[in-house]
């Protein structure tokens, strides 16, 4: 089975800070990786499909990088909306999950 | 506007089962692959099982294989997951979501673009 490891698992941070997230696969899943934004109470919304590209209604300031085992998602300037949980998924075989990484304010 | 709404959470003592159902409804339904997750309390993410458009596709995680039964009524817009053997770890809130568009063919593995709010299942004596 492909493990995700997230890190960290929580990051502080300020409104208008640049932000980066990290999700390490156990082995190559080459593209196939999402991103998560979920707030509490409230089921996860896609940010980011297929490493890179930005689900619709998305804003500009989150973007996704990575191939193979390691891949990051960055919010450029953190807005207070932006406070939250975020997971990485790879689709490459079967599913799984990241284990999270929460956001909050500094 | 396109909605899952599931159901059928609830208390169940171990040993238990339960069926819980998932409503769709905004959107041609029988075009999407569907899945089951669950999230334990203050817990992250676990994919439980995947279903294609037609049904006759099934996976399930390891986790629960042998235990959960995923299937799908296109005419109703409707997916369901019944689970037998319940144990405390089994406790969490299940998600049904959608699989990306394809158009009705096979994307799986999927990622998510439409997610329910979620039903709790509590396995308690």
């Amino acid at each position: 089975d492909i493990q995700m490891t997230q890190s960290p698992s929580t990051l502080s941070a300020s409104v208008g800070d640049r932000v980066t997230i990290t999700c390490r696969a156990s082995q190559s899943i080459d593209s196939w990786l999402a991103w998560y934004q979920q707030k509490p109470g409230k089921a996860p919304k896609i940010l980011i499909y297929k490493a890179s590209i930005l689900e619709s209604g998305v804003p500009l300031r989150f973007s996704g990088t990575g191939y193979g085992t390691e891949f990051s998602l960055t919010i450029s300037s953190l807005q207070p909306d932006d406070f939250a949980t975020y997971y990485c998924q790879q689709y490459r075989t079967y599913s799984a999950f990241g284990q999270g990484t929460r956001l909050e304010i500094k | 506007e396109v909605s899952l709404v599931e159901s059928g959470g609830g208390l169940v003592q171990p040993g238990g089962s339960l069926r819980l159902s998932c409503a769709a409804s905004g959107f041609s339904f029988s075009y999407y692959e569907m899945a089951w997750v669950r999230q334990a309390p203050g817990k992250g993410l676990e994919w439980l099982s995947y279903i294609s458009v037609s049904g006759r596709t099934i996976h399930y995680a390891d986790s629960v294989k042998g235990r959960v039964t995923i299937s799908r009524d296109n005419a109703k817009k409707s997916v369901y997951l019944e689970m037998n053997s319940l144990t405390a770890e089994d406790t969490a809130l299940y998600y049904c979501a959608r699989g990306e568009d394809c158009s009705g063919e096979s994307c799986y593995p999927n990622w998510f673009d439409t997610w329910g709010q979620g039903t709790l299942v509590t396995v308690s004596s």
